[in-house]
C-alpha cells in the first residue's frame, strides 16, 4: 500500500544531542516537504525537495538540514537540539507538476529538554 | 503572494446541526485551494481540493466547499455534524509549488 511514513512518532531528547527525523514514501513522488507546526499554530514550510539531490529552504528559517539521496527518503537532521526546536514536524510528498495534492505523514512530536 | 485567513479559531456545533468553517484567500492568480483535517495525534488528511473546475467541490465524509471568486472565499460546509468530525481544519492555498496554510479552525461537536 502506497503511503508516507515518519519515525519516530515521538522523541524526547536532551539539549545538544544530534537527531535525525526519518521520512519515507512509497508513492514514487518526486517532491517532498518538511513542515514545522507549533501547538495551535499553522504549518510552516522549512524544507522542500523537487527530486534526488535537490533541497531548498522553505519560508520559515530553520537550523535543521535535509538530504535527498534517494527518491523515497527525505531525512531531517538537527546537529545540536535545543529547547526552541520543540515542535511537531510533518513530512509530505506530492507528484511532479504544479497544483498537486500533498500527502502528509503522521508527524514527529519532538520535545527537547 | 498567497495567503489564507481562517475567520474562526474555534467553532462549536451540536451533533446533527450544520457546520460552516470560513476561509478567505488572497492570490495574485487563479489559485488551487484545499481543506485538510487533522485529528488529534494523527497526520493531515485531505478533505477536498479546488483546481479551477467546478466551483462547488465535494469531499470526503460529507464535506463540501464552494469557491467564490467575487468574495475570495472558500468556506467548508457539512449539512449535519457527527461526533467524529471533531478535529482541526486547515484551509490551504497553493502558489504552484508550495502550500500556504491558514491558522486552523478547531471544530468541537457537542452531543
Amino acid at each position: 500500500e502506497a503511503d508516507i511514513y515518519q519515525t519516530p512518532r515521538y522523541l524526547v531528547i536532551g539539549t545538544g544531542k544530534k537527531i535525525t527525523l526519518e521520512c519515507s514514501q512509497t508513492m514514487g513522488h518526486d517532491k517532498m516537504y518538511w513542515y514545522q507546526q507549533d501547538p495551535g499554530m499553522e504549518l510552516h514550510l522549512i524544507h522542500y525537495s523537487y527530486g534526488v539531490n535537490s533541497t531548498e529552504k522553505g519560508d520559515l528559517s530553520s537550523e535543521s538540514t535535509v538530504s535527498r539521496i534517494r527518491t523515497e527518503h527525505f531525512p531531517l537532521t538537527l546537529e545540536s537540539a535545543r529547547p526552541s526546536h520543540t515542535s511537531q514536524y510533518l513530512c509530505a510528498s506530492s507528484d511532479h507538476g504544479t497544483q498537486e495534492t500533498q500527502y502528509f505523514g503522521p508527524g514527529t512530536r519532538l520535545l527537547v529538554l | 503572494a498567497q495567503s489564507v485567513t481562517q475567520l474562526d479559531s474555534h467553532v462549536s456545533v451540536s451533533e446533527g446541526t450544520p457546520v460552516l468553517l470560513r476561509c478567505n484567500y488572497s492570490s495574485s492568480y487563479s489559485p488551487s485551494l484545499f481543506w485538510y483535517v487533522q485529528h488529534p495525534n494523527k497526520g493531515l488528511q485531505l478533505l477536498l481540493k479546488y483546481t479551477s473546475a467546478a466551483t462547488l467541490v465535494k469531499g470526503i465524509n460529507g464535506f463540501e466547499a464552494e469557491f467564490k471568486k467575487s468574495e475570495t472565499s472558500f468556506h467548508l460546509t457539512k449539512p449535519s455534524a457527527h461526533m467524529s468530525d471533531a478535529a482541526e481544519y486547515f484551509c490551504v492555498v497553493s502558489d504552484g509549488n508550495k502550500l500556504v496554510f491558514g491558522a486552523g479552525t478547531i471544530l468541537r461537536v457537542k452531543s
